[in-house]
């Protein structure tokens, strides 16, 4: 079994739905990154968090440590938005322990 | 402030070949984190630079090594490669161990 489930693996949607990709760890963490890589391989930081929940424009990210679950919701989405989203729990002080990502496609 | 740089963008070994790769840390920060990325996998973890010093491994051959330079810049070398090598090496800066990190573009590696 993987340290980090992501689900779903493939989401494909229209421009304007609300999106929720979620992820599920079996490692104790100290925090969470969920990141956004586009084809070329670049990859961005979207959120770090370790309780709670943070919002940046149209995206939000929620994390419940006890539960062992961190979820990326996507308001009014957009064409821009498609990528693939990888939620990579922190191990310890430095190692992050990537998850298979979720490859987001959003059609005009 | 300029973000975190890698060179080459790509390159081309042959198997038993050795090949560095560079990463230059954003403005700031002191420690560098390396990746591998097989294609259509996510990345792992290959190790941590903190302050010159190797701060954490992954479950890497001692063939993977790396350095990092007193301007917290860094190299990933990989000695004897072999075909599986052939990846994405993402590095990626913090300001401090525990703190967001911040990716650069890649070197995308190929093994002949």
């Amino acid at each position: 079994k993987n340290e980090v489930e992501q689900s779903p693996q493939n989401l494909t949607a229209q421009e304007g739905e609300f999106i929720t990709i979620n992820c599920s760890y079996s490692v104790g963490i100290s925090a969470l990154h969920w990141l956004q890589q586009h084809p070329g391989g670049g990859i961005v930081s979207l959120f770090m968090l370790s309780s709670g929940k943070k919002k940046h424009g149209r995206l939000i990210a929620t994390i419940n440590i006890q539960e062992k679950h961190s979820s990326l919701h996507i308001t009014a989405s957009h064409p821009r938005d498609s990528a693939v989203y990888i939620c990579a729990p922190v191990q310890g002080a430095q190692k992050l322990v990537f998850g298979q990502g979720t490859r987001l496609t959003i059609n005009p | 402030e300029t973000g975190v740089t890698q060179s080459p963008t790509h390159l081309i070994k042959t198997r038993g070949q050795q090949v560095t790769l560079r990463c230059s840390s954003q403005s700031g920060h002191n420690t560098v984190s390396w990746y591998q990325q097989a294609l259509g996998q996510g990345p792992q973890f290959i190790f941590q630079y903190y302050r010159e010093e190797e701060n954490g491994r992954g479950n890497f051959p001692p063939r993977f090594s790396g350095l990092q330079f007193p301007n917290y810049s860094s190299e990933l070398n990989v000695n004897a490669l072999e075909l599986d090598d052939s990846a994405l090496y993402l590095c990626a800066s913090s300001f401090d161990r525990v703190y967001e990190q911040y990716f650069g573009p890649g070197t995308r590696l190929t093994v002949t």
